[in-house]
């Protein structure tokens, strides 16, 4: 069964600082998709990024960076220099090859960034 | 660009009565899903839904109903609403292919008293 787990419940950082989202999945599927959104404190929620199984290239956007590493299961999210407007819940997400666009969610980790 | 859009935005019931949760998306995707949201508990899936006339059971079904007579709209029905469902509740949609991104509404927040 699939499962998504992200440990850190809430993360408190005071701005410009660096922060890391941590994000570690079960699959049995050797063919899925990872993705992140946001959910502001206004409640909706956004779609940041996908990665596929097969490609382990981390990326950047901006001041987000993503790392992901088959090895060891994760899929994690850092913020350079965050910003007050950072401050939102984070879900990691997993869709495994066909599951009919179904998503399997992490708990979110709730990002408070200070001034 | 209205996306997927959900009615009410906010609802307070009286345990034991019922409606309905309407979500309409207008970017002729396939798949829909509603979730419940609840704090630190992430989003749980109720129904989906992979095409027009097609429900099918989520993670948690319990207590809801769900109907997909239109390709643009899937319904979220409670028939005897219960405490335990007080909850945001969020519809999403997303193309008929498994690796693409699901677009969200903007949530309905139901309290039941």
């Amino acid at each position: 069964a699939q499962k998504v787990t992200q440990a850190q419940t809430e993360i408190s950082v005071v701005e410009k600082e660096d922060v890391t989202l941590d994000c570690v999945y079960e699959t049995r599927d050797t063919t899925y998709y990872l993705f992140w959104y946001k959910q502001p404190p206004s409640g909706e929620l956004v779609f940041l990024i996908r990665r596929n199984s097969f490609d382990e290239q981390n990326e950047i956007s901006g001041r987000y960076s993503w790392n992901f590493q088959k090895s060891t299961s994760s899929f994690n999210f850092t913020i350079t220099a965050s910003q007050v407007v950072d401050s939102a819940v984070y879900f990691c997400a997993l869709s495994e090859a066909p599951n009919a666009g179904k998503s399997t969610f992490g708990d979110g980790t709730t990002l408070t960034v200070k001034p | 660009n209205a996306g997927v859009t959900q009615t009410p935005k906010f609802r307070v019931l009286k345990t034991g009565q019922s409606m309905t949760l309407l979500c309409a998306q207008d970017m002729n995707h396939e798949y829909m899903y509603w979730y419940r949201q609840d704090p630190g508990m992430g989003l749980r899936l109720i129904h989906y839904s992979v095409g027009e006339g097609t429900t099918a059971k989520g993670e948690v079904p319990d207590g809801y109903n769900v109907s997909r007579l239109k390709k643009q709209n899937f319904l979220l029905g409670l028939e005897s609403a219960a405490p335990s469902q007080t909850s945001v509740y969020f519809c999403a949609s997303t193309e008929d292919r498994w690796d693409q991104p699901q677009h969200f509404g903007d949530g309905t927040r139901l309290s039941i008293l």
